[in-house]
């Protein structure tokens, strides 16, 4: 069953805006992932944030989790129209189970 | 690149043909993952295999038979297809201790498959 759940569905903006995409989660869990997805192709994993973990920074990439409320976002500052694509995030349910993915946040960058 | 490649990239097949993917990561991960990524829904897991035992199979139907025949190689075997089997499918390693959390994936480009 479907674990992670992404906000917005869609996500449209211009090129120099940030980009905030958040992740709601059913049960607790150990880490929490975002991956980014260009049409077609593969995943690639961008950033990897621990339970025990309040927010991560990776470039223009800022993360937060809040596991009270079963919540993660991510944001995307001075965005580029390179950084179209769909964005998921992934949880794992318990620790030894694999992740479960969300359905994603498309989001378009328009120059 | 991933270092994950997948074969072929493009496949259309039907229903009852035999044909295979191919799945290979050249970066010593100790597990391997079959996806199945069909338009407007969730990326869904099909098969795990880790340290080359399969660990998880989330309800596929037979007509998907993994093979895992060592740490680098995954392959996904299809007959009988069905029009609605058609998607992308996605081949994801990544090194796993066991028993902990699952680390960081590495997907490969994936291979359109057209069931006809």
């Amino acid at each position: 069953s479907q674990q992670g759940e992404e906000d917005p569905q869609a996500l449209s903006i211009q090129e120099g805006e940030n980009a905030t995409m958040n992740c709601s989660y059913k049960t607790s869990i150990n880490n929490l992932q975002w991956y980014r997805q260009n049409s077609g192709r593969g995943l690639v994993h961008l950033i990897l944030i621990r339970s025990n973990e309040r927010e991560k920074h990776s470039g223009r990439l800022r993360v937060t989790l809040d596991t009270s409320k079963k919540s993660s976002s991510l944001l995307i500052t001075a965005s580029r129209a390179a950084d179209t694509a769909s964005y998921f995030c992934a949880t794992d349910k318990r620790a030894g189970t694999a992740l479960i993915f969300g359905k994603g946040t498309t989001l378009s960058v328009s120059s | 690149e991933t270092g994950v490649t997948q074969t072929p990239r493009h496949l259309v097949m039907g229903m009852t043909n035999k044909k295979s993917l191919k799945c290979e990561q050249h970066l010593g991960h100790n597990a391997m993952y079959w996806y199945k990524q069909s338009a407007k829904k969730p990326l869904e897991l099909m098969f795990v295999y880790n340290f080359k035992e399969q660990t998880e199979n989330n309800s596929v139907p037979s007509r998907f038979s993994p093979e895992c025949p060592n740490s680098s190689h995954l392959f996904l075997h299809l007959h009988t297809l069905q029009p609605e089997d058609s998607a992308l499918y996605l081949c994801a390693s990544s090194q796993e201790a066991s028993g902990g959390s699952y680390n960081e994936q590495f997907f490969g480009p994936g291979t359109r498959l057209t069931v006809l």
